[in-house]
């Protein structure tokens, strides 16, 4: 079966600069949520998004934007990195009235 | 926000053992979720319980809801060497995002 695509599946940049990570949910999925796991640290929700319109949102600093296209997958805009924004970032999906949220395979970012 | 917070921290056991953790949240829910992740690797989906239900089965697991005390139980029985893992609790309504707690790390002896 199809599962959550996320890519790239490893990013190395330096501080201050920018990141894009690009998320493409299962297929018929509506719902994309987007996670953040530190190192050592339980998953943080960040941000989610229903038929291409904000749903909810977690703990995601304004540096960071997101976005879900027409299309359905979504990206997660990361501006002015810090090192303190090294981790893994998970996105998730789900489809029309359904509770279980299926995971990606995550992005390692790490920000030199 | 609603958070899952597991206990214990830290379980470690020998193969064939059953382990058993814990989960207490703080709000009312309308279901719960339990994930595995393997170290480093993305989050599985084991098993959703809804609030209306008390106990559910899924092969080697077994989960337990108890409303009235916020809280939730994951038994694994004969674990494997496979099992290690840290596994988390969550709860969240349609469409919201997850609020996860610091999760169970399981260790499976062989």
């Amino acid at each position: 079966a199809a599962g959550v695509i996320q890519s790239p599946r490893h990013l190395i940049k330096e501080k201050r600069e920018t990141a894009t990570l690009k998320c493409y949910p299962i297929p018929r999925h509506d719902t994309v949520y987007w996670y953040q796991q530190g190192p050592g640290q339980d998953p943080q929700f960040l941000i989610s998004f229903y038929e291409k319109m904000q749903s909810d949102k977690g703990s995601i600093p304004d540096r960071f934007s997101a976005q879900q296209f027409s299309d359905y997958h979504s990206e997660l805009n990361m501006s002015s990195l810090e090192l303190g924004d090294s981790a893994l970032y998970f996105c998730a999906s789900s489809r029309l009235e359904a509770e279980t949220q299926y995971f990606g395979p995550g992005t390692r970012l790490l920000v030199l | 926000s609603q958070q899952g917070e597991e206990d214990p921290q830290a379980l470690s056991i020998q193969e064939g053992e059953n382990a058993t953790m814990n989960c207490s949240y703080k709000t009312s829910i309308n279901n719960l979720q339990w994930y595995r992740q393997n170290s480093g690797r993305g989050l599985v989906h084991l098993i959703l319980i809804r609030s209306n239900e008390r106990e559910k089965h899924s092969g080697r697991l077994r989960v337990t809801l108890d409303t009235s005390k916020k809280s939730s139980s994951l038994l694994i029985t004969a674990s494997r060497a496979a099992d290690t893992a840290s596994y988390f609790c969550a709860t969240a309504p349609l469409r919201f995002g997850m609020r996860f707690g610091a999760g169970t790390r399981l260790t499976v002896k062989p």
